[in-house]
């Protein structure tokens, strides 16, 4: 699983309120990423990072900030959580020069 | 941009007998990797299998293997002697190999999934 933590894993939330995501990867690698899943859409990209402090914004970024400040770290914010932000949230990782991406066990969050 | 298509929402399979899960994509690049990952109710994303597009032979890992026709951007996986444990979500997914300056080469593009039910 390279070394990757999310937490929480569970969270519900009110509509309106900031949420916070974390990522959390014990190899240095550089490349980070977040999915969100949703029924009927697979798996879609929100934002991902290349570095400390070099974050870009995927398909689905409306609604999402991210913030990298140490390499381990990738965090994922809903300023202001609405209901069509109650998903399944993906951290993923990819080596540099690999194939295929690792990811974490996931977030289930419920915005209600 | 790329995509990925799978056409069959939910398919299932008696134990021991085979199945065979579809995806095709669209894309304009000639080099890339396609990927099925495997999502039991753990939630747990699990890589099944990848191929490259620029080996012809299809892939094969146990009891999973690939038909991988690259001009008819095709890439199905088969799974034989269907296992209780197989039951899940199917995830086909897409992956440019061009390099980018940025990390977005690495990302990949999913289809919706076909949930897997294997009946005893």
């Amino acid at each position: 699983d390279a070394g990757i933590t999310q937490s929480p894993r569970h969270k519900v939330t009110e509509t309106g309120t900031p949420v916070t995501l974390r990522c959390h990867q014990t190899e240095n690698h550089r490349y980070m990423y977040w999915y969100r899943q949703d029924p009927g859409h697979g798996l879609r990209l929100i934002h991902y990072s290349y570095g400390v402090k070099d974050t870009d914004k995927g398909e689905v970024s409306d609604g999402y900030s991210v913030s990298r400040s140490k390499t381990e770290d990738f965090l994922l914010t809903l300023e202001s959580a609405t209901s069509s932000q109650t998903s399944v949230y993906f951290c993923a990782i990819n080596k540099e020069y690999g194939t295929e991406a690792f990811f974490g066990q996931g977030t289930r969050l419920t915005v209600v | 941009a790329q995509t990925v298509t799978q056409s069959q929402p939910e398919m299932s399979v008696q134990e021991a007998e085979t199945v065979t899960l579809s995806c095709t994509y669209d894309t304009s690049e000639s080099d890339y990797y396609l990927f099925w990952y495997k999502q039991p109710p753990s939630r747990q994303m699990i890589l099944v299998i990848r191929q490259e597009a620029y080996k012809q032979q299809n892939a094969t890992e146990n009891r999973f293997s690939v038909n991988f026709q690259k001009a008819a951007k095709s890439f199905s996986l088969k799974i034989s002697d269907s296992q209780l444990g197989d039951a899940a979500m199917y995830f086909c997914a897409y992956r440019s190999t061009r390099i980018y300056s940025g990390g977005s080469n690495y990302k990949l593009t999913f289809g919706k999934g076909t949930l897997l039910t294997v009946n005893p």
